[in-house]
Order: C-alpha cells, then structure tokens, then sequence
C-alpha cells in the first residue's frame, strides 16, 4: 500500500540514543527521507539518501534501512532535538508519501 | 543565499479560487523539480503536487486531482499553485519545496517558511 506508519510519540532521556521508524512498502524500493519540523517552524530535511546529512546538521543523526522499514537515530539526543520528526519516500507512480510524524520528547 | 518564499494565501470562501505563488532565489531554478507540500492545522505533512524541472512530469495527490493545478515559469524562478473548488479540509499552511533527488532517493531539501490558506464561509 502506498503509506508511511510511524509512532505517533517517542521519548528518550537526555543523551541517550532513540530510534525512530517508518514502515512501508515503498521502502524496499526507495530510501526514506527525514524531517525535523519544530512548533511555528518549516520542516528541515536532516537525512536523505543511504545515510547522508545536509550540511550543517549535527553527525548525532543517522539513518539507516532495512527492507520495509527506515530508521532515523539520534545518538546523544539533546533538548533542541524535541521536535516532530517525519518520513518521506517515493512511490511506483512517482507520488510522494510522508509518514503521519512521530513526536520526539526529551526528557 | 538559497530561498524560497511563498505568497498568495488567504480566507477564501468553500468553492472558491485561489493562486499561490512560489519565488525561487539563489540556485538554478530550472534544474530542479519543485513540489507543494501542505500542512493542515496541527496535522501532519501532506504532499500535494510535484513538477519536474521542465514541467514535463506533473503529479498530484488524489485529494487535490482535478481540482488544483501545479505551473512554474523557468524565466521568472517561479512556482505556482492554482487551486479551485476549494473545501474546507484544504485548510492548511502550503510549503514549495525543492526536490533533490536520484534514482533512490527523493529529498525535500530546501522550504519555504509556507503560506497560510483558510478556506471558511
């Protein structure tokens, strides 16, 4: 099916590592894409690709992939990282899909 | 400095018009596809519409099929969003983005700060 399931909330205490997934069908084909949207803000793009960040995000953020499902992992999470985080992706028809957003909360 | 920025939102009754506008600034414009991306109030992110760089693909979501229409002007850096018909539940705050994208991958790497579009009898 051309959908994108995440967590809806997530919490990880601060420093410690969280991992944060997508599950979809399009994901055996496409690599996920990820956001970090904070309150009043546009979304920032802070994973793409096999594994790549956009210049100026921190190295604490990693991606990774594994047949239906894409993960993004922040290793060392900080408080300016409690933001919503989403996936995105391609489908077969050349539509893009974004997972419903998973809303990270540091403790 | 790369930009984006979004103009043409507004309260527009239910089955009214509405054109937004996308100004690209600080890259080639015309080497990138550019989608619209939306965002209803405390909703999540909802693709909308996607053109490749010389308009030749053109892809929409199927709430919005036949209803908006998605243009871009190479020449002016611009970026458009006609919309018609429009609902209620097309309340949102509209985003462009650029795609940065390969066989594998398909980014949004740049946004717009977005547009608020209010559609409210």
């Amino acid at each position: 099916s051309s959908e994108l399931t995440q967590d809806p909330a997530v919490s990880v205490a601060l420093g410690q590592t969280v991992r944060i997934t997508c599950q979809g069908d399009s994901l055996r084909s496409y690599y996920a894409s990820w956001y970090q949207q904070k309150p009043g803000q546009a979304p920032v793009l802070v994973i793409y690709g096999k594994n790549n960040r956009p210049s100026g995000i921190p190295d604490r953020f990693s991606g990774s992939s594994s047949g239906n499902t894409a993960s993004l992992t922040i290793t060392g999470a900080q408080a300016e990282d409690e933001a919503d985080y989403y996936c995105n992706s391609r489908d077969s028809s050349g539509n893009h899909l974004f997972g419903g957003g998973t809303k990270l909360t540091v403790l | 400095e790369v930009q984006l920025v979004e103009s043409g939102g507004g309260l527009v009754k239910p089955g009214g018009s509405l054109r937004l506008s996308c100004a690209a600034s600080g890259f080639t414009f015309s080497s990138y596809s550019m989608n619209w991306v939306r965002q209803a109030p405390g909703k999540g992110l909802e693709w909308v519409s996607s053109i490749s760089s010389s308009s030749s693909y053109i892809y929409y979501a199927d709430s919005v099929k036949g209803r908006f229409t998605i243009s871009r002007d190479n020449a002016k850096n611009s970026l458009y969003l006609q919309m018609n018909s429009l609902r209620a539940e097309d309340t949102a705050v509209y985003y462009c983005a650029r795609v940065d994208s390969s066989g594998w991958y398909s980014a949004f790497d740049i946004w717009g700060q977005g547009t608020m579009v209010t559609v409210s009898s």
